[in-house]
C-alpha cells in the first residue's frame, strides 16, 4: 500500500517568506509525528499528533512553528517568517500509536532560506 | 538534551566484514529502535527491542539492549555494499506517546 507523501521534496524560499509543508500518513494511522534534521545531524522531534490533536507541541523550535491536522490524516506545518536557521530536512512519520509501534517516515522535505 | 548518542559516528569496512555500531541513552526507556537512512532522506525502521530484551535477530541484523548500561549495540553480519548508510538508535520519550528520541547517527560505508 501507499507509504507516508509529503510535498513539497524540495522548498526555496526567502528569509522572511512563509512555507506550508505537507504530510499525508498512511490510512487508518492515528499517530502523527513531525522531526527535523539539520545538515549532517540526528532528528529533532518537533510535534506530535494523535488524532487531529497534538498531546506534545514540546519540540517546536519557536511562536513561528505551528502545525495542524485535520480529519485525523493530512499534517501541515506553516513556518512563518522563515530564518536561514530553519533550513533542514523536514520529516513526517506516521504509526498505529502507542510506545511499541515502529514509525513510518516519508521522504521528507528538504527546506532551504535563502 | 541528545538521548541518545552513537558510537562511531563515521565506520569504513570491507564488503563480507562485520560492523558493529553502538548506542548509549541517558533516560529510562520502554524500547529501543534502530533505523537506516540512506541518501539522507527517509528513514526505514529496523529493529525495535523492548526494555525487558536482552537480544533480537532480523536476517542479518542482531541487537543487544543492556538497560543496567544504558546502551545498545546494532551488528550487521557479512555486510554488503548495499548496506551503505546512516544508522541511528532511537529511544521512546518515557511519555507513551511513540515520541522518538534520536541519536546523531553511525554513518557506514561497505567498500565493494
Amino acid at each position: 500500500g501507499a507509504g507516508v507523501s509529503q510535498s513539497p521534496s524540495n522548498k526555496v524560499t526567502e528569509k522572511g517568506k512563509d512555507v506550508e509543508l505537507r504530510c499525508d500518513p498512511i490510512s487508518g494511522h492515528t499517530a502523527l509525528y513531525w522531526y527535523r534534521q539539520s545538515l549532517g545531524q540526528g532528528l529533532e522531534f518537533l510535534i506530535y499528533f494523535q488524532g487531529n490533536s497534538a498531546p506534545d507541541k514540546s519540540g517546536l523550535p519557536s511562536d513561528r512553528f505551528s502545525a495542524e491536522r485535520t480529519g485525523g490524516s493530512v499534517s501541515t506545518l506553516t513556518i512563518q517568517r522563515t530564518q536561514q536557521e530553519d533550513s533542514a530536512v523536514y520529516l513526517c512519520a506516521s504509526s498505529l500509536g502507542g510506545q511499541y509501534n515502529e514509525q513510518f517516515f516519508g521522504p521528507g522535505t528538504r527546506l532551504t532560506v535563502l | 538534551s541528545q538521548q541518545g548518542e552513537e558510537d562511531p559516528q563515521a565506520l569504513s569496512i570491507q564488503e563480507g566484514e562485520n560492523a558493529t555500531m553502538n548506542c548509549s541513552y541517558k533516560t529510562s526507556i520502554n524500547n529501543l529502535q534502530w533505523y537506516r537512512q540512506n541518501s539522507g532522506r527517509g528513514l526505514v525502521h529496523l529493529i525495535l527491542i523492548r526494555s525487558n530484551e536482552r537480544e533480537k535477530h532480523s536476517g542479518r541484523l542482531r541487537v543487544t539492549l543492556d538497560t543496567s548500561k544504558k546502551s545498545s549495540s546494532l551488528l550487521i553480519t557479512a555486510s554488503r555494499a548495499a548496506d551503505t548508510a546512516s544508522y541511528f538508535c532511537a529511544t521512546d520519550w518515557p511519555s507513551n506517546t511513540g515520541k522518538l528520541i534520536f541519536g546523531q547517527g553511525t554513518t557506514l560505508q561497505v567498500k565493494p
